[in-house]
């Protein structure tokens, strides 16, 4: 299996623009995780799902974050419009239900200037 | 709520020597804990979990932990430090119930000295 993949790696954009995290999940896991990490705040999780479905969103910042998983193969996480704050790097993660390791992607390394 | 606390941001020691980050946890709940490891510019990797069996936890490249209720905590160990090893480690701890997402802690960088 290729892993949790995220594209792109790197993604540089103007305040105010829309920006769209993509993220593939490792085939077969039931979980998928977006996290956010900053030098001040470490790493935090965003938003989780289940099957598809968004369990908890607790830790989404603001109603310029929104996340989707259409299906069992993909996820995004968009933020719109954009803000020099949310300069991060964003984790993609999944795991399967019957065990407990968490893979993560390589991670979206997003600058909005 | 779940929370770890990492004692070091900044963790330095010379090849050879011993390795120990140090990792407290607080949660309500039976943990399961975990050590994570990132090097530059990569995702995490799990080093090594703790699941309520053994409370000494071998993982990967050498490294262990061992589960202490007593003291809430699950520090990290490795008797050799190999240049290699200098990364970023992270503790993570879960409920262990039927979700798994991870609280971690803020990390500590490892460096290692020739």
């Amino acid at each position: 299996d290729a892993g949790v993949i995220q594209s792109p790696r790197h993604e540089v954009t103007e305040m105010g623009q829309e920006v769209t995290l993509r993220c593939k999940p490792i085939s077969g896991h039931d979980y998928l995780f977006w996290y956010r990490q900053t030098m001040m705040r470490g790493l935090e999780l965003l938003i989780y799902f289940n099957n598809n479905v968004p369990i908890d969103d607790s830790g989404m910042p603001e109603d310029r974050f929104s996340a989707k998983m259409p299906n069992a193969s993909f996820s995004t996480l968009k933020i719109q419009p954009s803000e020099p704050r949310d300069s991060a790097v964003y984790f993609c993660a999944s795991s399967p239900s019957q065990g407990v390791e968490t893979f993560f992607g390589q991670g979206t390394r997003l600058t909005v200037v | 709520a779940q929370s770890v606390t990492q004692l070091g941001s900044h963790v330095s020691v010379s090849e050879g020597a011993l390795v120990l980050l140090r990792c407290n946890y607080s949660s309500s709940v039976p943990p399961y804990l975990f050590w994570y490891v990132q090097y530059p510019n990569q995702g995490l990797q799990l080093l090594l979990k703790y699941t309520s069996a053994a409370t000494l936890v071998k993982g990967i490249n050498g490294f262990e932990a061992e589960f202490k209720k007593s003291e809430t905590s699950f520090h990290l160990t490795k008797p050799s430090a190999h240049m290699s090893d200098a990364a970023e480690y992270f503790c993570a701890v879960s409920d262990g119930g039927s979700n798994y997402k991870l609280t971690f802690g803020k990390g500590t960088l490892l460096t290692v000295n020739p």
